[in-house]
């Protein structure tokens, strides 16, 4: 059975860093794209970013509205994707969800917020 | 990028009637290698994550009531309800996968008459 669990999440101040992790378990890992998605309060879904896996050479894509601010990164050895969060502003408060492909089937966590305020 | 438009933005049926949700994208979402259209649709309830109804435009994931169905292809797509039950209540979102940014539809809030 697949299953994500994201982790990290918490209340950061404006301009403050944070880093989410998310564990995977049941299939993989390492062959599959791995992809971020948020959902601020009471708002849709916004994607947010991937990594590729090794045979696409790790490329990482991201949304224009945190592309410069937030990484994303894998350690296949640790079955983990990483989404390293700086210069965090209001707008970005949200739950964070992971996700993944595995053929063309997507399969999400169950999330971890993000709260962004002084 | 391709941009993902839902409508109706709200819909109110009676118990057991039919419910119909259109998604259209800005772009063809047909991938030629895999042969699939790369569009999924997602049931969401408050407080809860997003949950798979529907990938590949039409492919039902496992456990999810027949009632529930996806079709269309290109860039026109419908998730259609056959029976509404009181425990559809919910957001229904489409996104497209083909390309990145992986962009979801606005959401369509599904109530009860």
């Amino acid at each position: 059975e697949v299953q994500l669990v994201e982790s990290g999440g918490g209340l950061v101040q404006p301009g403050g860093s944070l880093r989410l992790s998310c564990a995977a378990s049941g299939f993989t890992f390492s062959d599959h794209y791995m992809d971020w998605v948020r959902q601020a309060p009471g708002r849709g879904l916004e994607w947010v970013g991937r990594t590729k896996n090794k045979a696409s050479f790790y490329i990482t894509e991201y949304a224009a509205s945190v592309k410069g601010r937030f990484t994303i990164s894998r350690d296949d050895s640790k079955k983990s994707m990483f989404l390293q969060m700086n210069s965090l502003k209001a707008e970005d408060t949200a739950v964070y969800y992971c996700g993944c492909w595995i053929r063309g089937h997507p399969y999400w966590g169950q999330g971890t917020l993000v709260t962004v305020s002084s | 990028d391709i941009v993902m438009t839902q409508s109706p933005e709200s819909l109110t049926v009676s118990l057991g009637e039919r419910a119909t949700i259109n998604c259209k994208s800005s772009q063809n979402v047909f991938d030629t290698y895999m042969n699939q259209e790369y569009l999924a649709w997602y049931q969401q309830k408050p407080g809860q994550p997003p949950k798979v109804l529907i990938y590949w435009a039409s492919t039902r994931e496992s456990g999810v009531p027949d009632r529930f169905s996806g079709s269309g292809s290109g860039t026109d797509f419908t998730l259609t309800i056959s029976s509404v039950q009181h425990e559809d209540v919910a957001v229904y979102y489409c996104q497209q996968y083909r390309s990145v940014p992986c962009s979801f539809g606005q959401g369509t809030k599904l109530e009860i008459k």
